[in-house]
């Protein structure tokens, strides 16, 4: 079956550019997870859904930065008005269930590199 | 202030013998930890969690152990395999919806 999948899988931004980046979670799964991976570190996370609603935000560096999942599958991340800090690979994650002991499936990422 | 250190960036194991990596937290009390796989260019793949109450689990080659009071786990990977080499992620889940993950460790297993 079907994996998590992500696109772009690279997006070059110039700063002060808007990116919007694209996850389709696997189908059915209640919960999605999006993070930030810089070079050599961990994924950071960034928000969580459980289906449409977006429980926790906190993660998201500045207001620049924006997700939804309108009606609880797809997830768009989108970061306004890039700047060079930004660049990093956005990992997005789903669960079948809700809250995150359980199993997270990951996407590739999107590699984002703002110059 | 919280923190969770994996043992080293990079770790060389000779083919065969068992690798043993370690996480380390401070500041948190999480009801879970898991271990995640991650190979260059892909997302993390899951690999084992274990519960506060559980003193150990496996999987296959795999064994996860977990101590509260030392606030560590370590991962062993036994008869260790060229193809195991990758950046192992320790993960604490603390509450409902937030997992914070490790630096990683690189392992390398040399033929």
């Amino acid at each position: 079956g079907a994996g998590v999948s992500q696109s772009p899988r690279y997006k070059v931004a110039k700063r002060g550019q808007d990116v919007a980046l694209r996850c389709d979670p696997i189908s059915g799964h209640v919960s999605l997870f999006w993070y930030q991976q810089a070079l050599g570190q961990g994924p950071e996370f960034l928000t969580y859904f459980q289906n449409e609603a977006q429980l926790d935000k906190s993660g998201l560096p500045s207001d620049r930065f924006f997700a939804e999942r309108p009606e609880g599958s797809v997830s768009t991340l989108k970061i306004q008005r890039t700047q060079q800090e930004d660049s990093a690979v956005y990992l997005c994650a789903s669960s079948p269930t809700s809250g995150s002991y359980n199993e997270q499936f990951f996407g590739p990422g999107t590699r984002l590199t703002v110059l | 202030s919280q923190k969770i250190e994996q043992n080293s960036e990079a770790l060389n194991i000779q083919e065969g013998k068992t690798a043993t990596l370690t996480c380390n937290y401070t500041n948190y009390s999480p009801a879970y930890l898991q271990w995640y796989r991650q190979d260059p260019g892909r997302g993390p793949v899951f690999l084992l969690l274990i519960r506060e109450n559980e003193k150990e689990k496996r999987k296959e080659r795999l064994k996860v152990t977990f101590d509260t009071t030392l606030k560590q786990s370590l991962f062993h990977i036994t008869a260790s395999q060229p193809a195991d080499s990758a950046t192992y992620l320790c993960a604490l889940v603390e509450g409902d919806d937030k997992i914070i993950f490790g630096k990683g460790t690189r392992l390398h297993i040399l033929p």
